[in-house]
């Protein structure tokens, strides 16, 4: 069965520090997608980052990155220069015929 | 513009009633989703629709019926509402059926009492 583990429900990070969110998953495809989301307190669903698995190279948009270990099946975040605005769930996803959500993990950003 | 607008974003009805969430999107997107969102913040599919031919029903309760009318619409209506029920109720499309970035609605969530 494919599955998404996040093992980190909560995470907290001082305003312009660095924080990494962890995300494993299993599966026994070798052609996927792989996703993370922010979910605001607005509730809105936001497309953070998205790695293609044949891809070696990690994605990078702007502050937030991922480090991608295939054979590891791990795919964390990392968010550097944390932001007041980075404040919300964050959630894994890995996909083939539909997206497959991890448990989420709650970021806090201090001042 | 919207890209995925679903109504309502708010719903809330006694235990037993019947409802409806519309979903529309204007991306020109060949497959559409309806997700459910609990308390706990977990999210997990419910249905998948391609071209209006319905191609992932997950173990959900058959109260749910999903509808679409033309690819660009995906409808659920939920019969005989239960207390379960509660939660937030997200339509979202990709632009083919192998998911290569999912568009979310912003949500309905809906209140059963």
């Amino acid at each position: 069965a494919q599955t998404v583990t996040q093992s980190q429900p909560e995470m907290s990070v001082q305003e312009a520090e660095t924080v990494t969110l962890s995300c494993t998953y299993d599966t026994s495809e070798s052609d996927y997608y792989l996703f993370w989301y922010k979910q605001p307190p607005s509730r809105q669903m936001i497309l953070v980052i998205r790695q293609e698995a044949y891809k070696q190279q990690n994605a990078t948009e702007n502050r937030f990155s991922v480090n991608f270990q295939k054979a590891a099946k791990s795919f964390s975040l990392k968010i550097s220069d944390s932001q007041l605005g980075d404040a919300a769930m964050y959630f894994c996803a890995y996909n083939t015929d539909k997206l497959i959500f991890g448990t989420g993990t709650r970021l806090q950003v201090f001042p | 513009d919207t890209a995925v607008s679903q109504t309502p974003k708010y719903l809330v009805t006694q235990m037993g009633n019947d409802k409806s969430i519309k979903c529309e999107q204007n991306l020109g997107h060949d497959t559409m989703y309806w997700y459910k969102q609990d308390s706990k913040k977990f999210l997990k599919i419910m249905f998948s629709y391609n071209n209006k031919e319905l191609i992932i029903n997950e173990t959900v309760p058959n109260r749910f019926s999903p509808k679409s009318p033309d690819k660009a619409h995906l409808n659920l209506h939920i019969n005989s509402l239960e207390l379960g029920d509660s939660a937030v109720y997200f339509c979202a499309s990709s632009l083919r059926y192998r998911v290569e970035k999912l568009f979310f609605g912003s949500g309905t969530q809906l209140s059963v009492l």
